[in-house]
C-alpha cells in the first residue's frame, strides 16, 4: 500500500542554522505534496506545499524540493528561529483526496 | 469564520461505552475527513466525505467505528463499544476542491477531541 518515510525523527539545530527534513513516497501516481507543522498541543497547519509539475517551491525562509525520479521531496528551513519548534510532518496524495502522512520530525531550534 | 468546529474538546469515558464525535466543517467546504494522531502510529486518515458522501473508509480501523454526514454542516465519528486502544486525539479537517475556480488542496484542521478510554 502507499506509504511516506520521514528522515530524521529529530533534529536539533542552532538558531540561524539550516534544517533539512526529507521524505519519500511509494505509489508513483502522487501528486501532490503538502507540508503540516503541529506545535505541542495544537493542529497540524499547512505550512507549504508542492505539485508533481514543479521542481522546487520557495516561501521567505521554507522551501520544498521535489524529484519524483526518485520519489523524494524535501523540506528546507534556513536561518531557523525558536518558534520553528514543533514537529512537521511531510505527506503524499495520489488520486481522490487520500493523504498519507509521515510519521514527523520534531525539530528543536536552540537559542 | 470560526474555522472547523469540533466538540467535545476532551472525552474520557470508560471502556465499553459509546463515545460521538463531532464535527463542524468551515462553511463552503466540500471535503470532510477524519483523522486518528497517536505516538505510536501518527497521524491517520480514517475516512473521508465528499459532499456529504463517504468516499474512502480504508482507514477505519474496526467496525466499533462509524462515521456519517447528514448535511454539508455536521458530521460524526462514533465508536461503539470503546476500548482503551482507542485513546486518541481525533482531528477532522475540511477542504474544498477549488477556491476562485483554481484547483485547491489546503486541508484545515479543527482543534481536536483528545479521547481517553479508561
Amino acid at each position: 500500500g502507499e506509504n511516506v518515510e520521514q528522515h530524521p525523527s529529530t533534529l536539533s539545530v542552532q538558531e540561524g542554522d539550516s534544517a533539512v527534513i526529507k521524505c519519500t513516497y511509494s505509489d508513483s501516481a502522487s501528486n501532490y505534496f503538502p507540508w503540516y507543522k503541529q506545535e505541542l498541543g495544537k493542529r497540524p497547519q499547512l505550512i507549504i506545499d508542492i505539485r508533481s509539475n514543479v521542481g522546487e517551491k520557495k516561501d521567505q525562509r521554507i522551501a520544498v524540493t521535489l524529484n519524483k525520479t526518485a520519489k523524494h521531496f524535501s523540506l528546507h528551513i534556513t536561518e531557523t528561529q525558536p518558534e520553528d519548534s514543533a514537529v512537521y510532518f511531510c505527506a503524499a496524495r495520489a488520486g481522490g483526496f487520500k493523504t498519507i502522512f509521515g510519521a514527523g520530525t520534531r525539530l528543536f531550534v536552540k537559542a | 469564520d470560526a474555522g472547523v468546529i469540533q466538540s467535545p474538546r476532551h472525552e474520557v469515558t470508560e471502556m465499553g461505552q459509546e463515545v460521538t464525535l463531532r464535527c463542524k466543517p468551515i462553511s463552503g467546504h466540500d471535503y470532510l475527513f477524519w483523522y486518528r494522531q497517536t505516538m505510536m502510529r501518527g497521524l491517520e486518515l480514517l475516512i473521508y466525505f465528499n459532499n456529504n458522501v463517504p468516499i474512502d473508509d480504508s482507514g477505519m480501523p474496526e467496525d466499533r467505528f462509524s462515521a456519517k454526514m447528514p448535511n454539508a454542516s455536521f458530521s460524526t465519528l462514533k465508536i461503539q463499544p470503546s476500548e482503551p486502544r482507542d485513546s486518541a486525539v481525533y482531528f477532522c479537517a475540511s477542504s474544498t476542491g477549488l477556491a476562485g475556480g483554481i484547483r485547491t488542496d489546503t486541508q484545515y484542521f479543527g482543534p481536536g477531541t483528545r479521547l481517553t478510554v479508561l
